[in-house]
């Protein structure tokens, strides 16, 4: 399996708290992710990083921010977390380089609910 | 827009009986295709890929996907499921940029 870790890997807060959640990599990939899981819509992409430093929005992006100061980790964070923010999150690395190099491997989720 | 559309929310097989999972795309070129599984409670595991050449791909846990361009379709097949293939099925498209579009999912129960 590659190695890739989530923490925490279940969350319960409240409205209006601020949210961190860790993705950590020990396979020194170039390209990270961020994914919610909900019922009927597959995953969505949130965030991904090309880089330390070096991040760009997916399709589900609003309410949400990342950060990547090492290539090991990358960060997401709710300013300000809402009920409709309640979801499975994944994160997920992939080399990057290119054709058959650029499947991605995935963490095991944080399951995150929002009261 | 790229899109990848599971037609089939829910999928009940026999075990021992053959299993096909539906997954069509819309890109305008050719993406990368994939297919992931999830059993419960667990990340996605990648069960096979298509980037190029030969249409019919074979990957891991016995499972097989052909891709045809003129139906814009890579379905998911595999002759005889066991028990344990119960997890939801995921087909993924990737057109350019490294990233992912995923289909809705389709989860297949396993009748004894």
């Amino acid at each position: 399996d590659a190695g890739i870790t989530q923490s925490p890997r279940h969350k319960v807060t409240e409205t209006g708290t601020p949210v961190t959640l860790r993705c950590h990599q020990t396979e020194n990939h170039r390209y990270m992710y961020w994914y919610r899981q909900d019922p009927g819509h597959g995953l969505r992409l949130i965030h991904y990083s090309y880089g330390v430093k070096d991040t760009d929005k997916g399709e589900v992006s609003d309410g949400y921010s990342v950060s990547r100061s090492k290539t090991e980790d990358f960060l997401l964070t709710l300013e300000s977390a809402t009920s409709s923010q309640t979801s499975v999150y994944f994160c997920a690395i992939s080399e990057g380089s290119g054709g058959r190099h650029n499947e991605q491997f995935f963490g095991p989720g944080t399951r995150l609910t929002v009261l | 827009a790229q899109s990848v559309t599971q037609p089939d929310i829910h999928i009940t097989v026999s075990e021992g009986a053959s299993l096909e999972l539906r997954c069509n795309y819309s890109y305008g070129a050719t993406p990368y295709l994939f297919w992931y599984v999830q059993s419960p409670g667990q990340g996605l595991q990648l069960l096979l890929k298509y980037f190029s050449g030969d249409t019919l791909v074979q990957g891991i846990k016995g499972f097989e996907a052909e891709f045809k361009r003129s139906q814009s379709s890579f379905n998911l097949r595999k002759p005889s499921v066991h028990w344990s293939d119960a997890a939801e099925y995921f087909c993924a498209g990737e057109a350019a940029g490294n990233k992912l579009t995923f289909g809705g999912g389709t989860r297949v129960l396993v009748k004894p």
